[in-house]
């Protein structure tokens, strides 16, 4: 079974900072990994797929990097209502990672 | 617009079952895949099973293989999930999700139900 990795599990920033957050598959994903955000009380809401492909909609701060056994998600500039937390996804297995909660510092 | 919505929820004793529907509109329910997604409380998100778009192939996680069946209707744009053998850990909200199959990602869910609260207590 694949095993997904986030890290950090939770973050504190600043609106405006850069932020990044990354997934580790335990086995080759190739570019197999979606980057979800949720809101407390709320569905998740699909903002990556494909490792890198920005979801319609999605504010073009959100970008996603990586192939293999390393991804990242980077917001580029911070916005309030970025504060959430995020999961990652094997995209083939649909395996999640445990979580990254970004809060206010 | 795309819109699931979960019912089905509520509060069972361990042991007893229940079954979840999502009410699918506003896409072609038959053509796309379908998945149920968990989250316990204050936890993180766990797949929970997956049908195919025709009902031709399920899969299920290894925590509700054997208790959990998936099925939908085509006909009437509704998924199900049967939830038998019910135990304190399958507390969770339940989320239906719709599956985007593409050769070169792997799936993506790129729409969900609001979801439904399942409470398994005496």
């Amino acid at each position: 079974d694949i095993q997904m990795t986030q890290s950090p599990s939770s973050l504190s920033a600043s609106v405006g900072d850069r932020v990044t957050i990354t997934c580790r598959p335990s086995q080759n994903s190739s570019s197999h990994l979606n980057w979800y955000q949720q809101k407390p009380g709320k569905a998740p809401n699909l903002l990556i797929y494909g490792a890198s492909i920005l979801q319609s909609g999605v504010p073009s701060r959100f970008s996603g990097s990586g192939s293999g056994t390393d991804f990242t998600l980077t917001i580029s500039s911070l916005q309030p209502e970025d504060f959430a937390t995020y999961y990652c996804q094997q995209a083939l297995s649909v395996t999640f990672g445990g979580g990254t909660k970004v809060e206010i510092k | 617009q795309v819109q699931l919505v979960e019912s089905g929820g509520g509060v069972v004793q361990p042991g007893r079952s229940l079954r979840l529907s999502c009410a699918a509109s506003g896409f072609t329910f038959k053509y796309y895949g379908m998945h149920w997604v968990r989250q316990a409380p204050g936890k993180g998100l766990e797949w929970v099973a997956v049908i195919w778009y025709d009902g031709s192939n399920k899969y299920y996680a290894d925590s509700v293989k054997g208790r959990f069946t998936i099925s939908r209707d085509n006909s009437n744009n509704t998924l199900y999930l049967q939830m038998n053998s019910l135990r304190a850990e399958d507390t969770a909200v339940f989320y239906c999700a719709r599956g985007t199959w593409l050769d070169s990602s792997g799936w993506y869910f790129d729409y969900w139900g609001q979801g439904a609260l399942v409470t398994v207590s005496s």
